[in-house]
């Protein structure tokens, strides 16, 4: 059974105060790592997909890097706007379907 | 443009009513999706449709009745909810690419759903 551990469940920083969160996964055959951001009451908005193992992306303060058992969102230098819930989620290769596994989420609060 | 809309934003329903909550996207995607979240939980899928057909429903109970009118439209009909049903429900689209699976899924802004 696909499994995906997002640490710590809440994180609280100062702006500017760069920091990691974490996304542990286990997946039978992994067809994409997808980031999302979850404001509250909204629906999430995606960030990246990664596909392979040393594969990253960034989008202004975030970067996302894959390895084969985890995945880190890195956010640099954070202002109060990146404060979100960021979700992870996994999908496994298979002939049909789209079953993504989501992780519970990292509530991110940064403080000015 | 990778913009899901969804209507309405807010709902309140009796356990009696039915109502239907609408979903639309223009991105030419073929596969769409409907979620259930409840508070500090992430989204849990309920159905994907992938070129207008119906390829899962998981588990979900009868008073849920999804419907896809054509390749931009999705919509939920509701009847005789129960009071656990309240949660944010989320739509979601997606292209479908090589072999035929799906790639990243798009979100939409969601509809707030209270069952009194």
């Amino acid at each position: 059974e696909d499994q995906v551990t997002q640490s710590p469940e809440a994180l609280r920083l100062q702006e500017g105060e760069s920091s990691s969160l974490n996304c542990s996964y286990t997946v039978s055959g992994l067809r994409g790592l997808f980031w999302y951001r979850q404001d509250p009451g909204k629906g999430p908005e995606f960030l990246f997909t990664l596909y392979s193992a040393g594969e990253e992306k960034e989008k202004e303060r975030l970067k996302a890097t894959l390895t084969k058992k985890e995945s880190f969102l890195h956010i640099t230098a954070p202002k109060p706007e990146d404060s979100a819930t960021y979700l992870c989620a996994v999908r496994r290769k298979e002939t049909s379907g789209s079953r993504l596994t989501f992780g519970e989420g990292t509530q991110l609060t940064v403080n000015p | 443009d990778t913009e899901v809309t969804q209507t309405p934003k807010h709902l309140v329903m009796g356990m009696t009513n039915k109502k239907s909550l609408k979903c639309e996207q223009h991105m030419g995607h073929r596969a769409m999706y409907w979620y259930k979240q409840k508070a500090k939980k992430p989204p849990e899928l309920m159905f994907v449709y992938s070129y207008e057909k119906l390829s899962i429903n998981e588990s979900v109970p009868s008073r849920f009745s999804p419907e896809c009118p054509n390749s931009s439209l999705l919509n939920l009909h509701l009847h005789a909810l129960q009071p656990e049903d309240s949660a944010l429900y989320l739509c979601a689209s997606s292209q479908v690419g090589l072999a035929g699976l799906e790639e990243t899924q798009y979100f939409g802004p969601g509809t707030r759903l209270l069952v009194l």
